[in-house]
């Protein structure tokens, strides 16, 4: 069984950094199949595709947030990561970790439980 | 960056009906569209993949078409479980960009 767990901080103040960390179990986050990413979505809104991450680190980024973000892996830990910078009230949100199973897609078929997020001071 | 505009963006229906959900990106992304479902307050579940693809496990009352450069999900036989917020995704192009989202909401 696959799955995947958000963990973090819930409340950030503005201009700060935010470090989320998901943990795999059931899969292997070295696998060169697989794809990890980083969705979010603002309270009562859509969502919003933030980035994915390949074992091999390379990762691909939303514009909208390209400046500011680092998705990392840690192969060892089985785990991989989401760096935020400059963080403000836009950027509350439920923010998820995801697979995809198909390296290079974004169609995401296990996903984690969320976790939400507030920036405030 | 691909828009993706669904259609409608609120839906009204009663147990055994059928429904229809339009997704129309702004340009072509092949076949490379998917379909989630979101239950309140739970994570996305994706029921379909690259446009027609059922997911394991999900019930075959869904289905995934596409038509042209616009794709449909279909729900037969609406079930109270089927209550809930329908989003396209597609993985052509990065971004990757869901469309707005439809709810379908028990009449």
């Amino acid at each position: 069984q696959l799955l995947l767990q958000e963990s973090g901080p819930g409340l950030v103040k503005p201009s700060e950094t935010l470090s989320l960390t998901c943990t795999v179990s059931g899969a292997s986050t070295s696998s060169s199949g697989d794809f990890w990413g980083w969705i979010r979505q603002p309270p009562g809104k859509g969502l919003e595709w933030i980035g994915n991450v390949y074992f091999s680190g390379n990762a691909y980024y939303n514009p909208s947030v390209k400046s500011r973000v680092t998705i990392s892996v840690d192969t060892s830990k089985n785990q991989f990561s989401l760096r935020l910078t400059s963080l403000t009230a836009t950027d509350t949100a439920i923010y998820y970790c995801a697979r995809a199973p198909v390296a290079g897609r974004g169609y995401y078929d296990y996903w984690g439980q969320g976790i939400l997020v507030t920036v405030s001071s | 960056a691909i828009q993706m505009t669904q259609s409608p963006s609120y839906l009204s229906a009663s147990v055994g009906d059928r429904v229809t959900i339009s997704c129309r990106p702004s340009q072509d992304v092949g076949n490379k569209l998917g379909w989630y479902q979101q239950s309140a307050g739970k994570a996305p579940k994706l029921l379909i993949s690259n446009a027609s693809f059922l997911q394991s496990g999900v019930s075959p009352r869904f289905s995934g078409s596409k038509s042209g450069t616009d794709f449909t999900l279909t729900i037969n036989s609406l079930q109270p479980e089927d209550f809930a917020t329908y989003y396209c995704l597609q993985d052509s192009n990065y971004p990757f960009t869901f469309g707005p989202g439809t709810t379908v909401d028990i009449k």
